[in-house]
């Protein structure tokens, strides 16, 4: 079967720096993506890998192991506005986002 | 760009009415539309996968004689809710995506269905 597991919850402080793991077990791997999704809104993009290796995007970076299934978002100098859930979502062989429940993140000033 | 619209933002409706709503990207041709329901603190869940043109493919799980989609144009599909009953009432967004760009979907911003 196809299954994401992220962190149900996790608590950061604003300014500091928090990893987002997220493992995941697909049909096939066209890449994996992370988007953003504030309460009552839609997800917005983040980030993709499809290759080994970090991608760096300004305050947030996202990186990929295929080998082991694995995937982190790091997001630096947190910010308040940074309270949303987090969500890791790889993309299968027939190009369909696979979706868990995601992360939420909560900053404390 | 890739900007994806839904129409409308939200909407209320009385038990045993229809309701349809709309996505468009907006600067783009979008050859697959998804379409996705939230309930509250839950996943995205895909409903059904569209190509211009073409019948939807729908999840396992999914009544396409409930949820009616149309692909009409590149630029635009509908989710037709229909008969729609207090448990239909969630968080509907579509999605949009294109052969190019490492098939990434563009979200539109959502519309919240109650259903009274």
């Amino acid at each position: 079967g196809q299954n994401i597991d992220q962190p149900t919850e996790m608590t950061a402080t604003e300014g500091a720096i928090v990893q987002i793991n997220c493992t995941y077990q697909t049909s096939g791997f066209n890449g994996l993506f992370w988007y953003q999704q504030h309460a009552g809104e839609a997800p917005t993009f983040l980030s993709y890998n499809v290759l080994d290796g970090l991608e760096e995007k300004g305050r947030f970076s996202s990186f990929l192991s295929r080998s082991k299934g694995y995937s982190y978002l790091l997001l630096k100098e947190l910010q308040m506005k940074d309270s949303a859930s987090y969500l890791c979502a790889p993309m299968d062989s027939n190009y369909q986002l696979i979706w868990g429940a995601g992360t939420k993140l909560i900053i404390k000033p | 760009g890739a900007v994806v619209s839904q129409h409308p933002s939200w909407v209320i409706c009385k038990s045993g009415t229809s309701v349809k709503i709309e996505c468009r990207s907006l600067d783009f041709q979008a050859t697959t539309m998804f379409w996705y329901r939230q309930f509250p603190k839950q996943s995205l869940m895909l409903m059904a996968t569209s190509n211009e043109g073409s019948k939807a493919t729908y999840e396992q799980g999914v009544e396409k004689d409930k949820f009616l989609i149309n692909h009409a144009s590149l630029t635009l599909s509908t989710l037709t809710v229909t008969s729609a009953h207090p448990e239909d009432s969630s968080f509907y967004i579509c999605s949009a995506s294109w052969t190019g760009d490492y098939n990434e979907q563009f979200f539109g911003p959502g519309t919240r269905l109650t259903v009274l």
